[in-house]
C-alpha cells in the first residue's frame, strides 16, 4: 500500500459543477498538506496548502483536512473548462521533525466539459 | 521569464547511452529538487540540493544516477547506461529556502528505446 492514495479518474463533470477531489494517507506524522494542479506537459503548480486539520478557502477552491480519518479533500466550486487538469495531493511531515520533501499522490485527472 | 527552465524538453536515447538533463532554477533560490514522474503517477523525489551540496539523495534509484550543482545555481542530472525503465518525465523544482514553496519547471521527457 502506498503512503498516499488518490483515485486517478478521469473525473468528467459539466461546467458549473462542484468538484470533489480526495486523497487518503497512512502516515499519521503528515501535518502539512498541499494541492497541486498540473496541466498537460507542464510542471505542477501549487494551488493551496493547509497545516494540520481544518478548512481553508481561496476563491473557488476549498481544502479540507481530517487528520482523524487521514483524509484530505479539495473542492472546486463553479468549475470551468480551464480547470481541466490533473490534481495532485502532496504532504510532508516536516513539522514532526521529518522531511521537507513532499510525498505525492498519483493525481486525479479532471475534465470539465462546456 | 523568471521561472524554472529545463533543457532539453525532450530527449530520445538508446538503451545503454549516457544522458544529461539540465535545470536552471529561479534566480536566488537556494534549494533545488529533482523528481521523476512516470506516466499516470505523481512525482517521485530523487535528490535535493541546498546550495552546492546534496542535502538528501535518498531518492536516487541506483548508482547510475548522479546529480551536481557546482556553483549553487544550475544543476545537471546525469544518467549512465540508460535502461528502458528510466523513461519518464524528469522534473526540477526550486525554492527560495528549505521548505519553501517549490516552483516546478516543465520537465524533460526522456524516452529510452
Amino acid at each position: 500500500q502506498k503512503e498516499v492514495e488518490q483515485d486517478p479518474g478521469p473525473l468528467s463533470v459539466p461546467e458549473g459543477a462542484i468538484v470533489s477531489l480526495n486523497c487518503t494517507y497512512s502516515n499519521s506524522a503528515f501535518q502539512y498538506f498541499m494541492w497541486y494542479r498540473q496541466y498537460s506537459r507542464k510542471g505542477p503548480e501549487l494551488l493551496m496548502y493547509t497545516y494540520s486539520s481544518g478548512n481553508k478557502e481561496d476563491g473557488r477552491f476549498t481544502a479540507q483536512v481530517d487528520k482523524s480519518s487521514k483524509y484530505i479533500s479539495l473542492f472546486i466550486r463553479d468549475s470551468q473548462p480551464s480547470d481541466s487538469a490533473t490534481y495532485l495531493c502532496a504532504m510532508t511531515d516536516v513539522q514532526s521533525g521529518g522531511s521537507y520533501i513532499p510525498t505525492f499522490g498519483r493525481g486525479t485527472s479532471l475534465i470539465v466539459h462546456p | 521569464g523568471a521561472g524554472v527552465s529545463q533543457t532539453p524538453s525532450n530527449k530520445v536515447t538508446e538503451k545503454g547511452k549516457y544522458v544529461e538533463l539540465r535545470c536552471d532554477p529561479i534566480s536566488g533560490h537556494t534549494a533545488l529538487y529533482w523528481y521523476r514522474q512516470s506516466l499516470g503517477q505523481g512525482p517521485e523525489f530523487l535528490i535535493y540540493f541546498q546550495g552546492t551540496g546534496a542535502a538528501d539523495d535518498s531518492g536516487l534509484p541506483n548508482d547510475r544516477f548522479f546529480a551536481v550543482r557546482p556553483e549553487g545555481s544550475v544543476s545537471t542530472l546525469k544518467i549512465q547506461r540508460t535502461e528502458r525503465g528510466d523513461s519518464a518525465v524528469y522534473l526540477c523544482a526550486s525554492s527560495v529556502r528549505d521548505g519553501g514553496e517549490q516552483f516546478f519547471g516543465p520537465g524533460t521527457r526522456l524516452t529510452v528505446l
